[in-house]
């Protein structure tokens, strides 16, 4: 049962456009989001986060949406840099007690010059 | 600067043995985790710790165990290695909520020939 699920595997999206990465969940207990970019052969680091008091987390280049009723949230870049290219994950976890990260399966960016 | 440090980037062992995965933190974290990643499964958690000598099982435990003796370390134990687990092997640690974020180690890439 994947309670947190990226369905786009890849993209690729051109640089300096806008990238956005989706990510869907169903468990309604989830209520702090993440996500994590990893480069080849190394472990992920964190990028961004939101807790579900808000609808929108901005830090530089990347924002964070996210849509309670619809259970969503999505990353975007912009603009795109071809050192954004990665397999990023999202993340998410209920907001109390010691909970674990669930991850999602991961979509690997791949930005072109 | 946090580190998580895995002792090994790569590893191959052979089938049968028995094999040690080293995990050291120097944040003085609580929480540790083992992860493993695969393609289009995403991290999936293998064991995590909340606590010294305390353990719980994550949603792939089988064929693996765990140590942890001190605060700082915490090791996988593959007790007979199978080809099925050749894997990137995550360790992540953290500390107590509010504070959900991760900081994961580099990775082992294991390879059971």
């Amino acid at each position: 049962d994947q309670q947190v699920k990226q369905n786009s595997p890849s993209l690729s999206v051109q640089e300096g456009r806008i990238s956005i990465l989706n990510c869907d969940y169903t468990n309604s207990m989830f209520d702090y989001f993440l996500w994590y970019k990893k480069y080849p052969a190394e472990g992920p680091t964190f990028l961004i986060s939101i807790s579900s008091i808000k609808d929108k987390n901005e830090d530089g280049r990347f924002t964070v949406f996210l849509n309670k009723s619809a259970k969503h949230l999505s990353l975007h870049i912009v603009p795109s840099q071809p050192g954004d290219s990665a397999v990023y994950f999202c993340a998410a976890s209920p907001n109390f007690g010691n909970e674990k990260l669930t991850f999602g399966t991961g979509t690997r960016l791949t930005i072109i010059p | 600067d946090v580190k998580v440090t895995q002792s090994s980037r790569y590893l191959v062992k052979r089938t049968g043995e028995k094999v040690f995965l080293e995990c050291v933190q120097d944040m003085d974290h609580e929480n540790m985790f083992w992860y493993r990643q695969d393609p289009g499964l995403g991290l999936r958690l293998i064991y995590f710790s909340y606590d010294v000598k305390m353990k719980e099982k994550g949603d792939i435990p089988e064929g693996y165990s765990v140590s942890r003796e001190k605060k700082e370390r915490f090791s996988l134990i593959l007790e007979s290695a199978s080809t099925n687990q050749t894997s990137m092997y995550l360790c992540a640690s953290r500390r107590t909520p509010p504070n959900y974020g991760y900081t994961f180690g580099s990775g082992t890439r294991l390879t059971v020939v």
